[in-house]
């Protein structure tokens, strides 16, 4: 049972534009959310976080919007670049002792340029 | 280096081999991580290792892997018997449990192959 899900397996923006990935999850114990960037025969790349008791983070061209209610995360990039292509996997954490992380299956992201 | 290192790259092997898989973390770093990426499948944990403490092997899918971290540093993957569903990218990652965020830093991963 997928407790991290990424329903789009893949979005192709155009350049300059914004591109919105997804993700949903069903642990509400969950109380840490982690984005992650990766680019094929690379390890991922820790990209951008939020708490729980946050609802939004911001850095830089990336913005991650946590709805608790809805338990439902999105990661925001303005304006996209080309560079920006890779799979991005959303990943949360259950925090106390185990920090493990608990993946979703990524997305793949096409900027045209 | 400054990065999570891992060996082999790449490995093939027959169904029925043994194999070990290596993970140099980055130095300094308490917790060590071993995770598999299946083909179309996210990244699914397999071991956790901080400090002295007990490993968290809840996430090793047989009795067939096994792992070892020597000296709080160097971790070991293996396993035994290897069968076909076993392919897939064996990725190691390491932190500071307690550092920024449960951030965890990734390795490039082994890429496994069992024929």
């Amino acid at each position: 049972d997928q407790q991290v899900k990424q329903n789009s397996p893949s979005l192709s923006v155009q350049e300059g534009r914004i591109s919105i990935l997804n993700c949903d999850y069903t642990n509400s114990m969950f109380d840490y959310f982690l984005w992650y960037k990766k680019y094929p025969a690379e390890g991922p790349t820790f990209l951008i976080s939020i708490s729980s008791i946050k609802d939004k983070n911001e850095d830089g061209r990336f913005t991650v919007f946590l709805n608790k209610s809805a338990k439902h995360l999105s990661l925001h990039i303005v304006p996209s670049q080309p560079g920006d292509s890779a799979v991005y996997f959303c990943a949360a954490s259950g925090g106390g002792s185990n920090y493990k992380l608990t993946f979703g299956k990524g997305t793949l992201l096409t900027v045209n340029p | 280096g400054a990065g999570v290192s891992q060996s082999p790259s790449n490995k093939v092997t027959e169904k029925g081999k043994d194999v070990e898989l290596r993970c140099d973390p980055i130095s300094g770093h308490t917790a060590l991580y071993w995770y598999r990426q299946s083909l179309g499948q996210g990244l699914e944990f397999l071991i956790y290792f901080q400090g002295n403490s007990a490993p968290d092997k809840s996430g090793l899918p047989s009795d067939r892997f096994s792992a070892e971290r020597t000296g709080g540093s160097v971790s070991t993957l293996t396993i035994q018997r290897t069968q076909q569903e076993d392919s897939a990218v064996y990725l190691c990652a390491s932190n500071i449990v307690g550092g920024s965020y449960n951030e965890q830093f990734f390795g490039p991963g082994t890429r496994l192959t069992v024929l």
